[in-house]
């Protein structure tokens, strides 16, 4: 079955922390697709990064990077030095072709940033 | 451009009555995919269409929830005889072609049955 886990319900840091938000994903497929979201306070879910399972070269975009490890099923997603903008909840979210390419989430992380 | 835009954003409704949910998807995005999404919660998979064709409707909780994209752009999710149970936030999505592309949402529709 295609799952996605995070484990973290909740993470709290500092501003200027470096913090690791953890995603493991479960698929029968060997293709597929992973992707992050991030939904501040005000509601809407805004786009991050996709990563095809083939690529499992790690990006970094600003303050922001990811970590791809087919070896452990995992697609962590970490903030340097983070912001009180970063505050709002992750979410990390899988498609396969084996269901369908349906767009499977996982129940997110809220992370907060403290001055 | 235009985002992906969903009406109303806010809809308080009685239960047994049935209420419509529009999307109108980014200009010349092929796919339309309808969430649910409850507090706490990631938005759950309904169901998605490619241009007018609905490809998997498996997340449908039960036969009061349909949706139709019958021109390939706008997209309606229907609840019928809605019950309390129903109330949450309703997302719609597009992408270019198919979920190995990103989706983009909607600001979302708020369901409250009383």
């Amino acid at each position: 079955a295609q799952k996605v886990t995070q484990a973290q319900t909740e993470i709290s840091v500092v501003e200027k922390e470096d913090v690791t938000l953890d995603c493991v994903y479960e698929t029968r497929d060997t293709t597929y697709y992973l992707f992050w979201y991030k939904q501040p306070p005000s509601g809407e879910l805004v786009f991050l990064i996709r990563r095809n399972s083939f690529d499992e070269q790690n990006e970094i975009s600003g303050r922001y990077s990811w970590n791809f490890q087919k070896s452990t099923s995992s697609f962590n997603f970490t903030i340097t030095a983070s912001q009180v903008v970063d505050s709002a909840v992750y979410f990390c979210a899988l498609s396969d072709e084996y269901n369908n390419n349906d767009m499977r989430f996982g129940a997110g992380t809220r992370l907060t940033v403290k001055p | 451009g235009a985002g992906v835009s969903q009406s109303p954003r806010y809809k308080v409704t009685k239960r047994g009555q049935d209420v419509a949910l529009r999307c109108d998807p980014i200009s010349g995005h092929v796919s339309l995919y309808w969430y649910r999404q409850a507090l706490g919660q990631g938005p759950e998979f309904l169901t998605y269409f490619n241009y007018e064709a609905q490809q998997d409707k498996s997340g449908l909780p039960n036969d009061r929830f349909s949706a139709e994209r019958p021109e390939g752009s706008i997209s309606t999710l229907t609840i019928q005889r809605t019950e309390q149970r129903d109330s949450a936030m309703y997302r719609c999505a597009s992408s270019p072609s198919g979920s190995s592309y990103e989706q983009y949402f909607g600001p979302g529709t708020r369901l409250t049955v009383t």
